[in-house]
């Protein structure tokens, strides 16, 4: 089983400032990760995924990450936040299942509540 | 395309009440999920359907039951519902051959 660790569990910015949420997963097998981000009362929301190929991988409002096989991590990133990013985020990782197979279970991350201040 | 959608968005129990969570889907999804989520844990995996037909246990099944209807809904049970079942109840879904699992708006549930 796959275990996913969420440095952070708050993180507080000011407008504008960048970002960094960290995540690192245990296993060193072939995996796909997944950012996905919460919005009070609302449900989860795909920011971005890395299956194969390039390590740097944009997602959704401006937000990237990349991938780092020798150190199992997978850092999600924003140059400039605004008040509207304010959320909760999670990482999550799946074992790649195979060319053409179905995605199996998702392993998830506690999450990390991003606040951004005024 | 509703996508994927569960009812109801809110309900209140009593200790020892049963209930059903009901989830469906319009995208001709072959897999399905139950995950629960609560603070400070993230999402964790109840049960899940690879295909029609089909269920498996996930990460934190005991307290609860699935049917697996037909090939859009896929439904939760609590037979006999406890307070450490108060929770945020999450319905997702996957394509045959998908690399992403779509998820519903939440079942927000809380045993008195």
């Amino acid at each position: 089983a796959q275990s996913v660790t969420q440095l952070d569990s708050q993180v507080p910015v000011f407008e504008e400032a960048p970002v960094e949420l960290r995540c690192n997963y245990s296993s060193s097998v072939s995996v796909y990760l997944f950012w996905y981000v919460q919005y009070p009362n609302q449900g989860l929301q795909l920011l971005l995924k890395y299956l194969s190929g390039s390590t740097l991988v944009k997602g959704i409002n401006g937000f990237e990450a990349e991938f780092n096989k020798s150190q199992t991590s997978f850092h999600l990133r924003k140059p400039s936040v605004h008040i509207s990013d304010t959320a909760e985020y999670f990482c999550a990782v799946s074992d790649n299942p195979g060319r053409g197979s179905t995605l199996g279970r998702l392993y998830f991350g506690r999450g990390t509540q991003l606040t951004v201040w005024p | 395309n509703a996508g994927v959608t569960q009812t109801p968005k809110f309900q209140v129990l009593k200790t020892g009440q049963s209930m059903t969570l009901q989830c469906a889907q319009d995208m001709n999804h072959n897999s399905m999920y139950w995950y629960r989520q609560d603070p400070g844990m993230g999402l964790r995996l109840i049960y899940y359907s690879a295909s029609e037909g089909t269920t498996d246990k996930g990460e934190v099944p005991n307290g609860y039951n699935v049917s697996r209807l037909n090939k859009r809904e896929f439904s939760l049970r609590l037979e006999s519902a406890a307070p450490s079942q108060t929770s945020v109840y999450f319905c997702a879904s996957t394509r045959r051959g998908g690399n992403e699992q779509f998820f519903g708006p939440g079942t927000r549930l809380t045993v008195l």
